[in-house]
């Protein structure tokens, strides 16, 4: 079945040590967007890509990266993860354009910060 | 700036009872979809039903039903003999037409479904 898979599931990094948290999928969408989710709260968009156009929102810190090498695969790198990050990314897709207006979600990444 | 509110932070309902969720948004724009999406514990989040703004007609999927008041903007998610697997974290979400697909979440509202 078509979807968006995230790796790791879980992921448990140092303090300020660099992590890296894939996402993949298999609908072939334009965009793909990360999220983070801190506990029962709203995801918060950290940034997209559509196509190759990468869109940083206005908010998200530096720490945070992206790479989108190709139409499947996106990458958020964060650089030095602090207590604060801690949190679950979530990774998700749409193609507008297409006419699927709804974003798809991947099962999202807890990461730990010890 | 759009913004969702989600004013029911947690909810309860016993099972094959009907529930409702509210949700009202702000926005200057005509045209735009709203979405609820389900989020179960520790699974992935996935949507639950859809609305385009320039149809009048509510929108259902099986047991899920909206009630779309543009002029109020107002779009609350009823869920009609509800289930013990509809127990989750359910997100109302906007997002403008043409915007990339970007999307602003209310809060949510945690669904218990008591048996």
């Amino acid at each position: 079945d078509a979807m968006v898979i995230q790796n790791p599931r879980y992921q448990v990094t140092q303090f300020g040590k660099p992590v890296t948290l894939s996402c993949s999928q298999t609908l072939n969408h334009n965009v793909m967007y990360w999220y983070q989710q801190k506990s029962s709260q709203a995801p918060k968009l950290l940034f997209h890509y559509y196509d190759k156009d990468f869109n940083n929102e206005a908010d998200t810190p530096d720490n945070f990266q992206s790479r989108r090498p190709n139409t499947s695969f996106c990458f958020l790198d964060i650089r030095s993860p602090g207590l604060g990050d801690a949190a679950m990314y979530l990774c998700a897709t749409s193609s507008p354009g297409t006419g699927n207006t709804e974003a798809f979600f991947g099962q999202g990444t807890r990461l730990t910060v010890v | 700036a759009q913004t969702v509110t989600q004013s029911q932070p947690e909810m309860s309902v016993q099972e094959a009872e009907t529930v409702t969720l509210s949700c009202t948004y702000d926005t200057s724009e005509s045209d735009y979809y709203l979405f609820w999406y389900k989020q179960p514990p520790s699974r992935q989040m996935i949507l639950v039903i859809r609305q385009e703004a320039y149809k009048q007609q509510n929108a259902t999927e099986n047991r899920f039903s909206v009630n779309f008041q543009k002029a109020a903007k107002s779009f609350s998610l009823k869920i009609s003999d509800s289930q013990l697997g509809d127990a989750a974290m359910y997100f109302c979400a906007y997002r403008r037409s043409g915007n990339a697909g970007k999307s602003t979440f209310g809060d949510g509202t945690t669904l218990t479904v008591k048996p």
